[in-house]
């Protein structure tokens, strides 16, 4: 069954550095998803993206964090400096259509900013 | 505004007792009801979905939802839990915007404990 995947699965930076996760989603899919969770607690949307802009972002999703899909394939959140309430687990999705056939979760890239 | 609620931080059920775990909803138009369990320290994990048709929908693991359009709800349902079914349950409805924004809106969760 096809799957989202996600890199690294942890990364651990400093306060103030940049981090890229990566995400590569299902290969015939159009439409992805950026999503955050802090420790077991709600999930938080951050961004969506088709047709290589921004669908829509959150209040969370600040002018530190961006999106790229460079290659076609990948699918990228940068964040510029983190800071510590940045540590959560993130999590990218894909979805075929806009969500009739479901969304595919990665299984996630637990950042944690000391 | 699209909402999802799940008035249940925690159900705790014995194991080979049925469960249930509450999901309401608001949302304009037909609703897309999404159900994704997370064990610890891991990924979301699809369930079920409810996108039209029968109201009682089949998942994963002997999973079921039933939707009620008149009470605007989507329980999970199971009728007999497991031990390993002890995980964090999320109820999602997709929003319904302009354009192609078709995020999900995400209830707080319901953790559930199955005791042996």
């Amino acid at each position: 069954e096809p799957e989202v995947t996600q890199t690294p699965s942890h990364q651990v930076t400093q306060m103030g550095q940049e981090v890229i996760l990566r995400c590569v989603p299902i290969s015939n899919h159009l439409y992805f998803y950026w999503y955050r969770q802090i420790l077991g607690q709600k999930v938080e949307f951050l961004v969506s993206f088709y047709n290589n802009e921004i669908s829509e972002k959150s209040e969370i999703f600040d002018d530190q964090f961006s999106v790229e899909r460079p290659d076609g394939s990948n699918f990228t959140l940068k964040i510029r400096s983190t800071k510590l309430e940045d540590s959560a687990m993130y999590f990218c999705a894909s979805s075929e259509s806009k969500g009739r056939d479901g969304y595919t979760f990665g299984s996630g890239t637990r950042l944690t900013v000391v | 505004a699209q909402s999802v609620a799940q008035p249940e931080d925690q159900v705790n059920v014995a194991e080979g007792n049925p469960l249930t775990v509450k999901c309401t909803y608001s949302v304009s138009g037909n609703p897309y009801l999404f159900w994704y369990v997370q064990y610890p320290n891991r990924g979301l994990q699809f369930l079920l979905k409810y996108i039209t048709g029968d109201n009682l929908v089949k998942g994963s693991y002997g999973f079921e939802a039933e939707f009620n359009k008149s009470q605007t709800s989507f329980h999970l349902k199971k009728p007999s839990a497991l031990v390993s079914d002890s995980a964090l349950y999320f109820c999602a409805v997709r929003d319904i915007g302009a354009g192609n924004n078709r995020k999900l809106i995400w209830g707080l969760g319901t953790s559930l404990a199955v005791n042996p």
